[in-house]
């Protein structure tokens, strides 16, 4: 069946601009997470949400950062007034919502800030 | 609040070798799942192996091992018979239960590991 989807693949804007980040998980999965992947590092958490909710916002960078589930279904990450510490890799993992259940992951979104 | 450390930023091991991967956790939960996933070069995140907190033996998928010691609070990833394609990135991770049908998956810092032919 069809994994998790990412798009777009890479995305190169201005600073300032804004831009939204969109993931479609696996058909089911009601747990859905975003994480923040910088050169070399490990996964940052962002936010994650069960359903349309979302628990935990707390790994949000600052206020330019928002997040959005609709349907139980697709996310979009908006950042707003980007800056060039925003450039990163943007990855959305889905999951059963069990804590034994493991994340599927999306290609991610390559974002890069001039 | 729960915490995953890898304290291993790289490891160069000769292939054929077997190779293990430390990771440490704290958690105040007694119900937890305990990740381990491959990055390699290309970026895609491969889920490896699972282990439940209750699990009363040692996870094992083909060439993936984990050695869980629960009362050190510890997971650590064992490959045996490295291949070249097993160069990655490799990280820990883990997932309380919680109070939530869902809840947070924190990961580990990772540990870079290089296989020489």
């Amino acid at each position: 069946g069809a994994g998790v989807s990412q798009s777009p693949s890479n995305k190169v804007t201005e600073k300032g601009k804004d831009v939204e980040l969109r993931c479609d998980p696996i058909s089911g999965h009601t747990a859905l997470y975003w994480y923040r992947q910088s050169l070399g590092q490990g996964l940052e958490f962002l936010i994650y949400f069960q359903g349309n909710s979302a628990p935990d916002k707390s790994g949000l960078p600052s206020d330019r950062f928002s997040a959005e589930r609709t349907g139980g279904s697709v996310s979009t990450l908006t950042i707003q007034r980007t800056q060039q510490e925003d450039s990163a890799v943007y990855l959305c993992a889905s999951s059963l919502a069990r804590y034994n259940q493991p994340q599927h992951f999306g290609d991610g979104t390559r974002l890069s800030i001039l | 609040a729960q915490k995953i450390t890898q304290t291993q930023p790289g490891m160069f091991v000769q292939e054929k070798e077997a190779v293990t991967l430390d990771c440490t956790y704290d958690t105040s939960d007694p119900s937890y799942g305990l990740f381990w996933y491959k990055q390699p070069s290309s970026g895609e995140m491969i889920f490896l192996i699972y282990q439940g907190s209750y699990d009363q033996q040692n996870a094992t998928e083909g060439r993936y091992s984990l050695n869980f010691q629960k009362a050190r609070k510890s997971a650590n990833l064992v490959i045996s018979a490295s291949q070249l394609g097993d160069s990655a990135m490799y990280f820990c991770a883990m997932r309380e239960r919680g109070y939530s049908s869902a809840s947070k998956i924190i990961f580990g810092s990772g540990t870079r590991l290089s296989i020489r032919p």
